[in-house]
Formats: structure tokens, sequence, C-alpha cells
């Protein structure tokens, strides 16, 4: 089963508009950790922000933001102000902290490419 | 600091190879974990390795092997080579081994299997 859906396969957004990307998860382990990486044309992913299932407040880096809503299980990436730059492959990732074999196990979804233009 | 390195950047093999994939970590990291990335879809977990051992193995046959050398550097092997082998090989680095643990990534090793 699909452990983390990204339903948006593309989306266009105009230099200086927020953005939110959607992301929901599926676990039944109390204890998880939740992040978002950058994927440009490059190839190399970059880590953006992450949240973990105990945080009490929303996670923030710079011009990005986590928006996590836990009954809801979803872990949406506000990009503010974006940029040029911020053109690329964004994913959403899960790892589960139940056994300590699945520590090192990022669940990457299909991921969302976003385009700015000027 | 220099960031996760990989080699080589690009690579191409037959069918029934035999490929090695090196990763050397963020100085300072001695956890390696490795992934593959079929085009159009999300990184697949393979292996994690901390302290030159076998920490965690994703769904992948048996094939794929990997290993860490002391200085905390990896390999990933893959024998037999299958035209579905095809992807972009990240190796992604860690401080420790936690649940708590961000991995960052290298640039990836493109492979071509023909």
């Amino acid at each position: 089963a699909q452990k983390i859906t990204q339903t948006q396969p593309g989306m266009f957004v105009q230099e200086k508009e927020a953005v939110t990307l959607d992301c929901t998860y599926d676990t039944s382990d109390p204890s998880y950790g939740l992040f978002w990486y950058k994927q440009p044309s490059s190839g190399e992913m970059i880590f953006l922000i992450y949240q973990g299932s105990y945080d009490q407040q929303n996670a923030t880096e710079g011009r990005y933001s986590l928006n996590f809503q836990k009954a809801r299980k979803s872990a949406n990436l506000v990009i503010s102000a974006s940029q040029l730059g911020d053109s690329a492959m964004y994913f959403c990732a899960m790892r589960e902290a139940k056994t300590t074999d699945s520590w090192g196990k990022l669940q990457f979804g299909a991921g969302t490419q976003v385009v700015v233009t000027p | 600091d220099a960031g996760v390195t990989q080699s080589p950047t690009h690579l191409i093999k037959t069918r029934g190879q035999h490929v090695t994939l090196r990763c050397s970590p963020i100085s300072g990291h001695k956890s390696v974990s490795w992934y593959q990335q079929v085009l159009g879809q999300g990184p697949q977990f393979i292996f994690q390795y901390y302290e030159k051992e076998e920490r965690g193995r994703g769904n992948f046959p048996d094939r794929f092997s990997a290993r860490q050398f002391p200085n905390y550097s990896s390999e990933l092997n893959v024998n037999a080579l299958l035209l579905g082998d095809s992807a972009l090989y990240l190796c992604a680095s860690s401080l420790s081994w936690g649940p708590q643990e961000t991995q960052y990534f290298g640039p990836g090793t493109r492979l071509l299997v023909l």
C-alpha cells in the first residue's frame, strides 16, 4: 500500500507567490518523521525541512514551512515568495520508528514538479 | 565542507554485467544509505549501513549487495544486471543511526543498462 501520497503531479506558480504542495501519509506507528526534499534536474536530493510526529509546532526553515495536521495525516509544504530557482521536483518522505531496521528507510511519494514562471 | 560524493556520475553497462558504485559520506557522518530512483518515481530504499554493519534492507533481490568501509565510505554492487536496473542510484549519509537522523544525499550515479 502506498505510504506517501502526493496528488499534484505538477504545478505552475508565478514568481513571488506562495505555493502549497500536498502530502498525505499512512502509518500506524505513533513515532515517525516527515521530510521534504527538493530535486532539481541535476538529480541531487536537497533536504528542506523535517517534522517529527510529536512536535507541537509546525516546522519552519526560511521560506519553507510545513503545515502538519496529524489527525488528517497530512504534511503540506508551503513555499513563500517563490523564486525561479525553486523550479524542481519536490518529494515528501516518511520514516517510521517502530523497528530499528526502519530507522534508515525513507519512504518517498511520487513527487510534485513545480515550475516557477517570471 | 564537502557534501556526499558519488562515483562514477554516469555508467553504461550491458545486461548480465556487474557494477560497483561508490559513495563517500559527509565528513563525520557514520551512516550511509542507498536508494534507487527509476525515472518518474520517488527513490526506493535499498540498504542502510552504520559502523560497517547492515542496519536495514529494502525489497531488492540478492543481486544487490553493499558494504561499508572503516572510513565510512560505501560500495553498492549489483550483479547480473537487468534492463530494469537502469536508474539513478542515490547515496545518503547521516551523522548516526537513529529515528531522528536527517539524511543528506549525494548527486547520484546514473546507470544505463543496455
